[in-house]
């Protein structure tokens, strides 16, 4: 089966654009979740949804950040306007409802100049 | 959710068996232990998960005792492609999904 897939794998915007990474889940994963490292740091939730619904977004750093998953297929995570301490690697994962492990991604990396 | 203790790094060579163990003092009744490992530029993937004794699959094993409190993932005849970043993980089964909290991992050095 297809694996997580995200896009674009490299993004480098200027502070105070906005920027959208795309995630799209293994087909038939309700789950879907959002992480990210920033420089130096660990790997820190931001988001699940289940289906189209957020189940927990107690990770999301600010109102700068908007997920969406309409439909309850892709989802997209908007970065506006982006900051300096923004930048980082941010990987989407999906999982079963009821499996035992996540699939990640290869990461969307965010270089905000 | 637990927060999980680990070795920050560990070098091997060919051929050995490389046990690396993690600390979760803090680990609930309904949490998971799940152990990813990491290569440069690419997403965590998924070697291992346990809840107490042992697991085992096609690549390692995962030792966990009674209390629960710690757990070593024992990987057998490690090759240099198994050099990565491993991470400890706890996982709390939620509604149809789980929140992983990633620590720090361990950054395994295998060595010809």
């Amino acid at each position: 089966e297809a694996g997580v897939t995200q896009f674009p794998s490299h993004s480098v915007i200027e502070k105070g654009q906005t920027v959208t990474l795309r995630c799209d889940p293994i087909s038939g994963h309700d789950n879907l979740y959002w992480y990210r490292r920033v420089m130096g740091k660990e790997i820190k939730f931001l988001l699940h949804f289940v289906k189209e619904s957020k189940q927990d977004e107690s990770g999301m750093p600010n109102n700068r950040f908007l997920a969406e998953r309409t439909g309850g297929t892709y989802s997209t995570l908007k970065v506006q306007p982006a900051e300096l301490e923004d930048s980082g690697v941010y990987f989407c994962a999906s999982s079963r409802t009821g499996g035992t492990e996540a699939f990640f991604g290869q990461g969307t990396r965010l270089t905000v100049v | 959710l637990a927060k999980t203790t680990q070795p920050i790094s560990m070098d091997s060579y060919e051929g050995q068996e490389v046990n690396i163990t993690c600390s979760h003092n803090n680990i609930a009744t309904n949490d998971y232990i799940t152990w990813y490992q990491q290569f440069p530029s690419q997403g965590p993937r998924f070697i291992i998960q346990g809840y107490k004794t042992k697991v085992t699959n096609e690549v390692a094993s995962l030792f966990i005792p009674a209390d629960r409190k710690s757990s070593t993932l024992s990987l057998p005849r490690v090759s240099l492609s198994d050099t990565a970043v491993y991470y400890c993980l706890v996982d709390r089964r939620g509604t149809g999904g789980f929140k992983t909290i990633f620590g720090a991992g361990t950054r395994l050095f295998v060595k010809a």
